[in-house]
């Protein structure tokens, strides 16, 4: 079974500054895809970045990046130069190539002026 | 491009009463799901349908019916609401594969559907 754990229930971060927020995931698959989304006050879900577990080289899109360990199965999401906006509840997921998602339990993540 | 619609965006039902929430997609995806979103429990699946005229239960599908009207709509039915399915439920589509890598891979949501059953 595929199990995604987030383990930081809620985290606060000044803004301007860096926060990290903690993925582990749990599969016997060797090809998979790994995702953040963001979902705001507003509900909506966003893609935030994803990777493919093929791919040793970390994806990063503007502030965000991740830092990937395949071995470790751990997927974390970096977040540079945060913002007032990007207050919100961060979900973590694993796809299987048969397009099955599994989500973590969100991260609440709080900027502080 | 509107992506995911789902409607309504909010509802409020008695205890024993039906509603259907529908969800339209325009770009085209094969496969469609409907999750719940619970404090605590991020999100899980009810029902999906890989493809038209397939559909099969997820992680939570008691109490919940689904139709794969055509390759844009799956509606989700509840036949008679009870207080335990008070949640947000969220409609998503996405390309499907079997095997193989995805050139754009991953889910687009629905802005979801706040339900409270009373």
């Amino acid at each position: 079974a595929q199990t995604v754990t987030q383990s930081q229930p809620e985290m606060s971060v000044q803004e301007a500054e860096t926060v990290t927020l903690s993925c582990t995931y749990d599969t016997s698959e060797s090809n998979y895809y790994l995702f953040w989304y963001k979902q705001p006050p507003s509900r909506q879900m966003i893609l935030v970045i994803r990777q493919e577990a093929y791919k040793q080289q970390n994806a990063t899109e503007n502030r965000f990046s991740v830092n990937f360990q395949k071995a470790a199965k751990s997927f974390s999401l970096k977040i540079s130069d945060s913002q007032l906006g990007d207050t919100a509840m961060y979900f973590c997921a694993f796809m299987k190539l048969s397009n099955q998602f599994y989500f973590g339990t969100g991260t609440s993540l709080t900027v502080i002026p | 491009n509107a992506g995911v619609t789902q409607t309504p965006k909010f509802q409020v039902l008695k205890t024993g009463q039906s509603m259907t929430l529908q969800c339209a997609q325009d770009m085209n995806h094969n496969s469609m799901y409907w999750y719940r979103q619970d404090p605590g429990m991020g999100l899980r699946l009810i029902y999906y349908s890989a493809s038209e005229g397939t559909t099969d239960k997820g992680e939570v599908p008691n109490g919940y019916n689904v139709s794969r009207l055509n390759k844009r709509e799956f509606s989700l039915r509840l036949e008679s609401a009870a207080p335990s399915q008070t949640s947000v439920y969220f409609c998503a589509s996405s390309e499907a594969r079997t095997g193989g890598l995805l050139a754009n891979y991953g889910y687009t949501f629905g802005s979801g559907t706040r339900l409270t059953v009373v």
